[in-house]
């Protein structure tokens, strides 16, 4: 069972925004959204997470709508080195449920 | 802090080897995760260790794969025997707590088997 939905491919150019959506609309209360990237050859890497409310940090925002049913990670200043998969993952941070990486976002930063 | 580090990056065997990968968690982290990454199924987790203890076990394929942590900084993944279909990227992981930290991922280990 997917738990969240993501486009499979985007594409930015250069310099600007980039602008990832994630829709998890069965989002319940104690679960949070995380945000991870993988570059090509490279393991995973986590980027950033939130409950509720909007974080930001060095290399990203995320923007969590009210109703939590939906998200948007924001990469403010794309480079070529952001091209990768990013990945949306909703999961609780009690016990012992699993981070189950989905098919992810090909996001391809255009010269 | 030199993060998760996997070896060896690349291995090629025949059907029916052992195959032993290896991996150094980041100092401090109680958590260790073992997944596996093909085209065709994505990134998988096959186990989760807690404080060295294996947590679950469930997505571990077969009896053909085993894991062991005997200390809090060292993990190893072994297949015994080795078939083709074993072939794909496999990563460490670490974090501090669980799932209730980020996960930091290792380089991965390139597994081919022929």
């Amino acid at each position: 069972d997917a738990k969240t939905t993501q486009p499979t491919s985007m594409d930015c150019a250069e310099g600007r925004a980039a602008n990832l959506p994630c829709n998890h609309s069965t989002i319940s209360g104690n679960e949070y959204v995380y945000w991870y990237r993988q570059i090509h050859s490279q393991g995973p890497q986590y980027i950033i997470h939130g409950l509720k409310n909007n974080e930001t940090n060095e290399m990203a925002s995320l923007i969590i709508t009210e109703d939590r049913k939906s998200s948007t990670l924001i990469l403010p200043h794309a480079t070529l080195r952001d091209t990768a998969v990013y990945y949306c993952i909703v999961t609780s941070n009690f016990g012992n449920e699993k981070l189950t990486f989905g098919t992810g976002t090909r996001l391809t930063i255009i010269p | 802090d030199a993060g998760v580090i996997q070896s060896p990056r690349h291995e090629v065997t025949e059907m029916g080897q052992e195959v032993t990968l290896r991996c150094k968690p980041i100092s401090g982290h109680n958590s260790l995760f073992w997944y596996r990454q093909t085209m065709m199924r994505g990134l998988e987790l096959l186990i989760y260790f807690n404080n060295n203890v294996p947590i679950d076990d469930s997505g571990m394929p077969e009896d053909r794969f085993s894991a062991k942590m005997p200390n809090a900084s060292f993990s190893t993944l072994k297949i015994q025997p080795s078939e083709p279909r074993d072939s794909a990227v496999y990563f460490c992981a670490s974090s501090f707590q669980g799932y209730n930290s980020p996960l930091h991922f290792g380089n991965g280990t390139r597994l081919t088997v022929t």
